[in-house]
């Protein structure tokens, strides 16, 4: 399929492992951060998302944690499976308005 | 099943042509974006609109225009004043509130 992007940043991990996939962001007034998965040849599809009174969610072997100090967001992935291969953007609210990360390229090596 | 359907999946354009991506969503949600996506990058946001009648430019509207007459339509026209239209085009909603993009499949748009 087409390729989303050729030179993004690449995470490679053993099937099975934990990932974890790193995001600055810009704005500290930004109020609203949105993990994203893109696959090849298709549009993103929502993840988790938090907004900035939190520092942590969990959902389905997904969890963010946000760092509000630092301006940085992370996503973790447990137990990585095959189906996780794709881009990863983190996203920030700024005025009803997602400013995206340049995205973070995740292989599963089995 | 509610979504947000995009088409054509490709599309080609001639040199001097205006072409319309289609985008199309029956989640009765009020906003509606266009990004554009190029190797390597992230998205960058084209047009958006809050409400029907109504839209605002993004980061990179030069070259293109919007109309959004019905709510649960949003045409991107590529205009031929967009000298490097070859990207991959994403069209997204959102509902009311502090939620997320719900993003249609894209269309490729390539130069004949």
């Amino acid at each position: 399929g087409e390729s989303v992007g050729l030179h993004l940043p690449t995470l490679s991990v053993q099937e099975g492992d934990n990932s974890i996939i790193n995001c600055a962001y810009s704005n500290s007034a930004s109020d609203y951060f949105i993990w994203y998965k893109q696959e090849s040849g298709k549009g993103p599809q929502f993840i988790i998302d938090i907004r900035s009174n939190m520092d942590k969610r969990q959902g389905q072997r997904v969890t963010v944690l946000l760092n509000k100090t630092v301006k940085h967001l992370s996503l973790q992935i447990a137990a990585t499976q095959p189906g996780d291969s794709a881009v990863y953007f983190c996203a920030e609210n700024e005025a009803q308005k997602l400013v995206f990360g340049q995205g973070t390229r995740l292989t599963i090596n089995p | 099943d509610g979504g947000i359907t995009q088409s054509p999946k490709y599309l080609f354009r001639k040199e001097g042509q205006n072409v319309t991506l289609s985008c199309e969503q029956n989640l009765n949600h009020d906003a509606m974006y266009w990004y554009r996506q190029d190797p390597g990058q992230g998205l960058r946001l084209i047009y958006y609109s809050q409400i029907v009648n109504d839209f605002q430019k993004g980061d990179i509207a030069e070259g293109y225009s919007v109309s959004r007459e019905k709510k649960e339509s949003f045409p991107l026209t590529v205009t031929s004043a967009q000298k490097n239209p070859t990207a991959f085009y994403l069209c997204a909603c959102r509902d009311r509130g502090i939620q997320p993009q719900h993003f249609g499949d894209g269309t490729r748009l390539s130069i004949l």
